[in-house]
């Protein structure tokens, strides 16, 4: 079975650019999460999306940041423009969530499966 | 959500068993116990999940007390390639989206 899959892997960009990172989740996940992580610390949660719906966007800076998740499959993140401070690994993760899913059990958890992440450097 | 605390970093040498601690004091009723493992330029990796008592796989155990304000992983015989940082989360298992808190982790650093 394929993992998450994320690209372009590293991205190089000059401050003030655009940039946009792709995510295919695990097939049949309908939950897929956003997370950027800096150097020596944990993933922060950015978005977390239940099929295409967008359930928790706290953390996400909406100002310049934006995602999206159409077809409730693969998901796109969106900076727009870049700062120095946004240079981090973003990292996409995808589970089997809520219950109710035919399939998943009466008690979930909330597994998650992890891409290889994009590492962003602005300049 | 409960709060995890971890060690900061910790230290071993090949073929020892190392065990890492997390403290979870508000840990609630609901809530369940899972541990990541994340090596450099990877994304985290589930090692494995357990709600009580104690639970084994094939990489690792997870020992929980009756209280279940703790837990601890437990590697058995570690090597060079299990130098990572391992992460505890706590969720709810009636609420989506309420594991994602990582922190900073266990740095875990095997030597020959």
């Amino acid at each position: 079975e394929a993992g998450v899959v994320q690209s372009p892997r590293y991205k190089i960009i000059e401050k003030k650019q655009p940039v946009a990172f792709w995510c295919n989740p695990i097939s049949g996940h309908n939950t897929l999460y956003w997370y950027r992580q800096n150097l020596g610390q944990g993933p922060e949660l950015l978005i977390r999306y239940e099929n295409e719906e967008a359930v928790d966007d706290s953390q996400l800076p909406k100002d310049r940041f934006s995602a999206e998740r159409l077809k409730g499959v693969d998901s796109t993140l969106k900076i727009q423009p870049a700062e120095l401070g946004d240079s981090a690994v973003y990292l996409c993760a995808s589970s089997i969530f809520p219950r109710g899913v035919v399939g998943v059990p009466e008690k979930s958890t909330d597994t998650q499966y992890f891409g290889p992440g994009t590492r962003l450097t602005v300049l | 959500l409960a709060k995890t605390t971890q060690p900061i970093s910790m230290d071993s040498y090949e073929g020892q068993e190392v065990n890492i601690t997390c403290s979870h004091n508000n840990i609630a009723t609901n809530d369940y116990i899972t541990w990541y493992q994340q090596f450099p330029s990877q994304g985290p990796r589930f090692i494995i999940q357990g709600y009580k008592t104690k639970v084994t796989n094939e990489v690792a155990s997870l020992f929980i007390p009756a209280d279940r304000k703790s837990s601890t992983l437990s590697l058995p015989r570690v090597s060079l390639s299990d130098t990572a940082v391992y992460y505890c989360l706590v969720g709810d298992m009636d609420q989506a989206g309420t594991a994602l808190i990582f922190g900073k982790g266990t740095t875990l650093s095997v030597s020959s």
